[in-house]
């Protein structure tokens, strides 16, 4: 069975700074999809980045970056020049290889400060 | 291309009430998934389906919930009777692909209230 770690119930950013939002998973596929995703408070579901778990390079999106540690089975998400935005609720979700069934995290709440 | 629609936005029932919820996933995913929200936690999933098959309700209490997906496309998912612990964000999502590498697009949700 897989399963997505946040530890970090909520998460206070100063406009401009970069913030990390950490999450870790267990799964014993060797193939696997890792996801972010944005919830404001109106409550849709925003994807932000991809990374599969056989790809060499972290993934990048505009300001989404995805700090992608196989070993340590991590991959937090971090958001470069925060922005009034950003906040939200945010989750990491896996999917196993060859089969989409996506697992989600309990979410990060990231208030951004001015 | 148009996004993922729910129908109702909000809904509030008694409990031991019947309500039934609607999706209408983007025009050619294959995958249809309904996750329910408790406030305060990730989306659970309740049913996943390939087309107009079944591929995962392992955690859809079977004796309350159903849902199908007509010819493939649109998505209805009811609850009979509601409980109290049913109240909830009801997400639809939908994607274009199987293999696990297909990012999920979400409508707006369903707001359920059962008091």
């Amino acid at each position: 069975a897989q399963k997505i770690t946040q530890t970090q119930p909520g998460m206070f950013v100063q406009e401009k700074e970069a913030v990390t939002l950490d999450c870790t998973y267990d799964t014993s596929d060797p193939s696997y999809g890792l996801f972010w995703y944005k919830q404001p408070s109106s409550g849709e579901m925003i994807f932000l980045i991809y990374q599969g778990s056989y790809d060499q390079q972290n993934a990048t999106e505009g300001r989404y970056s995805l700090n992608f540690q196989k070993a340590r089975k991590s991959a937090n998400l971090v958001i470069s020049a925060s922005q009034l935005g950003d906040s939200a609720m945010y989750f990491c979700a896996m999917t196993p290889g060859g089969y989409q069934k996506v697992t989600f995290g309990t979410g990060t709440k990231l208030q951004v400060i001015p | 291309e148009a996004g993922v629609a729910q129908s109702p936005r909000y809904k509030i029932i008694e409990k031991r009430q019947s309500v039934a919820f609607w999706c209408n996933p983007i025009s050619g995913h294959a995958t249809l998934y309904w996750y329910q929200q408790i406030l305060g936690q990730g989306p659970k999933l309740l049913i996943q389906f390939q087309n107009n098959g079944v591929v995962d309700d392992s955690q859809l209490p079977k004796d309350r919930f159903s849902a199908e997906r007509l010819k493939g496309v649109d998505s209805t998912l009811k609850i009979q009777p509601a409980k109290l612990e049913d109240s909830a964000v009801y997400l639809c999502a939908s994607s274009l692909g199987v293999g696990g590498t297909s990012p999920l697009h979400f409508g707006n949700g369903t707001r359920l209230t059962v008091t």
